[in-house]
């Protein structure tokens, strides 16, 4: 079985860009996770969603951030516009259900100059 | 609040040594769930255990050994025999069951477990 697919695996960018990183959630998996890994802060979880639905974007760090998630195999975080304080690994992951283990994508290595 | 501590930042070994890696959590809740991960050098995020608060039975897999014990809210984990593969950071995480609705994984800071041969 796939796994959680990122896309692009690596991306790098100048300052002011826009940025879409794309994630396709294991096939049956109802919730699905957006985190920033870096390591000054370690994982921040962004967002969630349950259902396709955002539950939780607490952890968006500005409105620059968004994502979104139009089916239950497709989500999207766009950063808009991109600076280099962003540059950062960005997992997405999924799980079956509430409390169940998150299965996480490869990761999209982010570079912003 | 909820909390995720590991105190150990790294760990040296030589191949073939015990090691254990410390995970202390602080919760608000009575049931939740606890996690380890593992992240190789290749970067990817290995899941390898979920546990509950109402299962303190301890759990082996192959070298891998957990000790959950609430009295003192730890969540430890164990390799004996290690070998250079194991050399990666492991994350102790933390999922409360708050208000029904929540999924969130806190997460530990990572211990980086370096396997020397």
């Amino acid at each position: 079985d796939a796994g959680v697919i990122q896309s692009p695996r690596h991306e790098v960018t100048e300052m002011g860009q826009e940025v879409t990183l794309r994630c396709k959630p294991i096939s049956g998996h109802n919730s699905l996770f957006w985190y920033r890994q870096t390591m000054m802060r370690g994982l921040e979880l962004l967002i969630y969603f349950n259902n396709n639905v955002p539950i939780d974007d607490s952890g968006m760090p500005e409105d620059r951030f968004s994502a979104k998630m139009p089916n239950a195999s497709f989500s999207t975080l766009k950063i808009q516009p991109s600076e280099p304080r962003d540059s950062a690994v960005y997992f997405c992951a999924s799980s079956f259900a509430k409390h169940y283990e998150q299965y996480f994508g490869p990761g999209t290595r982010l570079t912003v100059t | 609040a909820q909390k995720v501590t590991q105190a150990q930042t790294e760990i040296s070994v030589v191949e073939k040594e015990d090691v254990t890696l410390d995970c202390v959590y602080e919760t608000r809740d009575t049931t939740y769930y606890l996690f380890w991960y593992k992240q190789p050098p290749s970067g990817e995020l290995v899941f390898l255990i979920r546990r509950n608060s109402f299962d303190e039975q301890n759990e082996i897999s192959g070298r891998y050994s957990w000790n959950f014990q609430k009295s003192t809210s730890s969540f430890n984990f164990t390799i004996t025999a290690s070998q250079v593969v194991d050399s990666a950071v492991y994350f102790c995480a933390l999922s409360e069951v708050y208000g029904g609705a929540t999924n969130k994984l806190i997460f530990g800071t990572g211990t980086l477990l370096a396997v020397q041969p």
